[in-house]
């Protein structure tokens, strides 16, 4: 089972601020997605990357894809309340339908 | 726009009883997993269907079985339930074969409590 650690676990900051969140493995994945869930919800999708080096844009949202597709980031500008949520980075080594490896995710938290 | 519908959305269970969770998407897709997600524990994958009568087990499949005789629906039955079944389950669907490699779709989740 391919691991994918996430870091911070949990992370309170002010509206305004900017964070940094990270989701680390020892494989290489073919592709690597960012998923967001409120509470009561399902995760849902914000991003997929697939090429190594890739970052893509969404709004105030910056999402990075390693080099060498073992590591990815995401990176928000000027969070707002908004932005409260579990992050999710989850994983596929690809070749096979095998379901994606999720990371156990960061809580954030942003203040008014 | 119903996407993936789970039923029900709250149930308890007592040890020892089968139940059905049901999984139906309107969007044509092939793809279909379940998930249970469990604090600290992330999401992790317990079946997943490629297609109409194709089922297969992925991390956590003890004590579930599937089946997929249409595309539109993917159930996920608990034989016997158990304490350690106490989850949040989650259905997913894609478009995509390919896991991760395309959009991913997923239910509300059921959370099911077994005593």
């Amino acid at each position: 089972t391919q691991l994918l650690e996430q870091s911070p676990q949990f992370l309170s900051i002010q509206e305004g601020e900017n964070l940094t969140v990270y989701c680390n493995s020892s494989s290489v994945f073919s592709s690597l997605q960012w998923y967001r869930q409120e509470p009561g919800e399902g995760p849902v999708l914000l991003v997929t990357v697939v090429t190594g080096g890739e970052v893509k844009k969404l709004k105030r949202l910056t999402f990075q894809f390693g080099d060498a597709r073992k590591d990815s980031s995401l990176h928000i500008t000027a969070a707002q309340t908004g932005d409260t949520g579990l992050y999710l980075c989850a994983g596929t080594t690809g070749g096979g339908a095998d379901g994606l490896t999720f990371g156990k995710g960061t809580h954030l938290i942003i203040q008014p | 726009n119903a996407g993936v519908t789970q039923t029900p959305k709250f149930q308890v269970l007592k040890t020892g009883q089968s139940m059905t969770l049901q999984c139906a998407q309107d969007m044509n897709h092939e793809y279909m997993s379940w998930y249970r997600q469990d604090p600290g524990m992330g999401l992790r994958l317990i079946h997943y269907s490629v297609g109409a009568g194709i089922t297969d087990q992925g991390e956590v499949p003890n004590g579930y079985n599937v089946s997929r005789s249409t595309t539109e629906d993917f159930p996920l039955r608990l034989l016997s339930a158990a304490p350690s079944q106490t989850s949040v389950y989650f259905c997913a669907s894609s478009y995509d074969r390919m896991a991760g490699r395309g959009a991913i779709y997923f239910g509300e989740g059921s959370w099911l409590t077994v005593v």
